[in-house]
């Protein structure tokens, strides 16, 4: 399996700020994921981070607020814009595997907005 | 109705029992089914993956299958505390691509 880092682990956010999640893969993947798992709920995907296009966002979720980044097959970027506390959430990376039909997941990124 | 159903807990038992998670589904698309552990504060890891119908066996940890009454198992044998985590379910219509996930079921051991 891949190995997914995320950088910040966690972090706590004043209220209107805007910050930057990095994800980094030891290996050229195909699809990259960004999911958001909001306190005591399960996880939601927030979208599909494309190599050298725009990422496709899932319903609810808009690139103003989510901008994503991705530059090269092995890293990517979410932005969490404006926020506000109902934004306060792990916010996970993931991977296809490198045999397909495995979705891996970094450690997550962990925002508090206050 | 939400796709994935998960009784979220949460479920406390004495180690070495055998624990039963489930899932039911609505949508018959879905045909590939995994199950995740997730710690506190951690990223999800991927325990089971399974496509067809039945079960599949890995160390203590059974994963089963009925797409024709679309719900799903996971078997945990001789249970110990660091199974004490939250189990989730997920499943899609593809090989490729989003996944739908149930509740979580956060899990107890306890010695």
């Amino acid at each position: 399996s891949a190995v997914i880092s995320q950088k910040p682990s966690r972090d706590i956010c004043q209220r209107g700020t805007s910050l930057t999640i990095q994800c980094q893969v030891d290996s050229q993947v195909t699809m990259m994921f960004w999911y958001r798992q909001q306190p005591g709920q399960s996880l939601t995907l927030i979208a599909t981070a494309n190599q050298g296009s725009e990422a496709t966002y899932e319903s609810g979720f808009v690139i103003d607020k989510f901008p994503i980044s991705r530059p090269n097959l092995t890293f990517s970027t979410l932005t969490v814009s404006n926020m506000s506390p109902e934004d306060s959430s792990i916010y996970l990376c993931s991977v296809e595997g490198d045999k397909g039909n495995t979705i891996y997941f970094g450690e997550g990124s962990w925002l508090t907005v206050v | 109705q939400k796709e994935v159903e998960q009784d979220p807990g949460p479920l406390s038992v004495p180690e070495g029992a055998i624990v039963s998670l489930n899932c039911t589904y609505s949508n018959s698309a879905f045909q590939y089914f995994m199950w995740y552990r997730q710690y506190s504060r951690k990223g999800p890891e991927l325990l089971m993956y399974t496509y067809s119908s039945g079960n599949k066996e890995d160390g203590r940890f059974t994963a089963q299958v009925d797409k024709s009454s679309k719900y799903i198992s996971l078997f945990i044998r001789d249970s110990q505390p660091s199974d004490s985590a939250t189990y989730l379910c997920a499943m899609r219509s593809t090989s490729y691509g989003k996944l739908t996930f149930g509740q979580g079921t956060i899990l107890t051991v306890h010695p």
